[in-house]
């Protein structure tokens, strides 16, 4: 079965530096990944998608990249700031059936 | 815009008793809709999906059911309730029109606790 694998521990990074969470999958390599933030009791929020054929993908602070051989997806945020806390969730297609296999996300803790 | 809107917000409900959460979706057409149950230490678990009126797939095995009577409606019922139903469960949905890679657009939860 496909299988999302992320960090599930908590991530504490001080503000102002680079956040890195790192997304695994296993068996065939999905058409695409996606980002998602999560802040407790709300529903997740989608940030960005990255194809298997793209490389990186930035938005503002955000980039994504996409490693076919390693079998991979890194999400960074620069500059964090404590209002990137949160719970970062990683999602890949199901390959011919709707709707995405999630990994556990990851707790990222910013701290002032 | 699009929107979705859930509700109740939180239920408590004893094992036994029936469940109906509803959910609605304002501003799109066909949509593609899903149910999602996030377990504490666990990540989402998608339970059903429909591309339809009355189309619904499940995913997993379990005493609870979906329906879509209409197009921007979905709702997620048992008839009786378990422990193991206990989580926070989750509506979104998707544009269709073949796009596979749609991002998901999910409400803001129940939580259901069930005693």
């Amino acid at each position: 079965s496909q299988k999302i694998e992320q960090n599930s521990e908590a991530l504490n990074i001080q503000e102002g530096k680079t956040a890195t969470l790192t997304c695994n999958y296993t068996n065939y390599s999905p058409a695409y990944l996606q980002w998602y933030r999560q802040d407790p009791g709300r529903g997740p929020v989608f940030l960005l998608l990255i194809r298997e054929n793209e490389k990186e993908k930035r938005k503002e602070r955000l980039k994504v990249t996409f490693d076919t051989t390693l079998k991979q997806s890194l999400f960074h945020i620069t500059a964090s700031q404590p209002a990137d806390s949160a719970t970062y969730l990683c999602a890949r297609n199901r390959g011919g059936a709707d709707g995405l296999t999630f990994g556990k996300g990851t707790h990222l803790i910013i701290q002032p | 815009s699009q929107t979705i809107h859930q509700w109740p917000a939180t239920l408590v409900q004893p094992v036994g008793s029936p469940l109906s959460l509803e959910c609605t979706v304002e501003g799109t057409s066909n949509p593609n809709l899903y149910w999602y149950r996030q377990a504490a230490g666990r990540g989402l678990q998608l339970l059903f999906y429909s591309v339809g009126i009355g189309q619904i797939s499940s995913e997993v095995p379990q005493n609870l059911s979906a329906s879509r009577p209409q197009d921007r409606q979905f709702i997620l019922s048992s008839k009786k309730l378990l422990l193991s139903d206990s989580g926070f469960y989750l509506c979104a949905w998707s544009q269709s029109w073949g796009l596979s890679n749609s991002p998901l657009h999910f409400g803001n939860g129940t939580r259901l606790t069930v005693t």
